[in-house]
């Protein structure tokens, strides 16, 4: 079985200060790894995934297979930045309906 | 609006009574997903539907749900004699048919069930 863990379930920072969402997985496969950001009012939306290996609003994750880790990080925190962040797991190509196992989210607050 | 919507937005029903939510999803999107995301939790997947068939379904999906996907396109949650603890967020996603591609949600049905 797939399992998402995310430790904190609230973490707040100042505008300016680096941030670091905390994500665990367990998945005896060949996951896929994703974050997804819901904004207050807004629907889920896809931040960034593991595979593309690319920075979005200025977020980076990497995927560390050894400590079954991919942890969110900004280096300058923005007020825009505060929501609810959510790490996903999706099994490998063995897969086919490509569900996702979510944790259970980190409010993410930016004070001014 | 050219997302996956989802109606109706809000829904509040009493114990015991019948409710039906309904979800299109993007239209060239093969694949539909329901979750259910409840206080303080992430999304739980419930079933999983490409085109019309229904592919997978959750042990969280008792037998008092049912989902159909008709025609390959829009998609209906019915949740029968519904309970308190039910109450819920309904979301569904989409996707299309071919490899990596990214899962667009919609902005849920919120269920009370008083």
């Amino acid at each position: 079985a797939q399992r998402v863990t995310q430790p904190e379930k609230l973490l707040s920072v100042f505008k300016g200060a680096p941030v670091e969402l905390k994500c665990n997985y367990s998945y005896s496969g060949s996951p896929e790894l994703f974050w997804y950001v819901q904004y207050s009012r807004q629907r889920l939306q896809l931040l960034l995934r593991h595979i593309s290996r690319e920075s979005i609003k200025g977020f980076t994750a990497d995927l560390n297979k050894g400590e079954t880790s991919f942890h969110l990080k900004k280096p300058f925190a923005q007020e825009e930045d505060s929501a609810m962040y959510y790490c996903a797991l999706r099994a490998g190509s063995g897969g086919s309906n490509y569900k996702l196992t979510f944790g259970k989210g980190t409010l993410l607050t930016v004070n001014p | 609006d050219t997302g996956v919507s989802q109606n109706p937005r809000h829904k509040i029903t009493k114990r015991g009574q019948n409710v039906t939510f309904r979800c299109d999803p993007i239209s060239e999107h093969n694949r539909l997903y329901w979750y259910r995301q409840t206080l303080g939790q992430g999304p739980e997947f419930l079933t999983y539907f490409q085109n019309e068939a229904q592919l997978e379904k959750s042990r969280l999906l008792s037998d008092r749900f049912s989902a159909e996907r008709p025609k390959g396109s829009f998609s209906t949650l019915e949740i029968q004699r519904t309970e308190q603890g039910d109450s819920a967020m309904y979301l569904c996603a989409s996707r299309r048919d071919s490899g990596n591609t990214e899962a667009f949600f919609g902005q849920g049905t919120r269920l009370t069930v008083v």
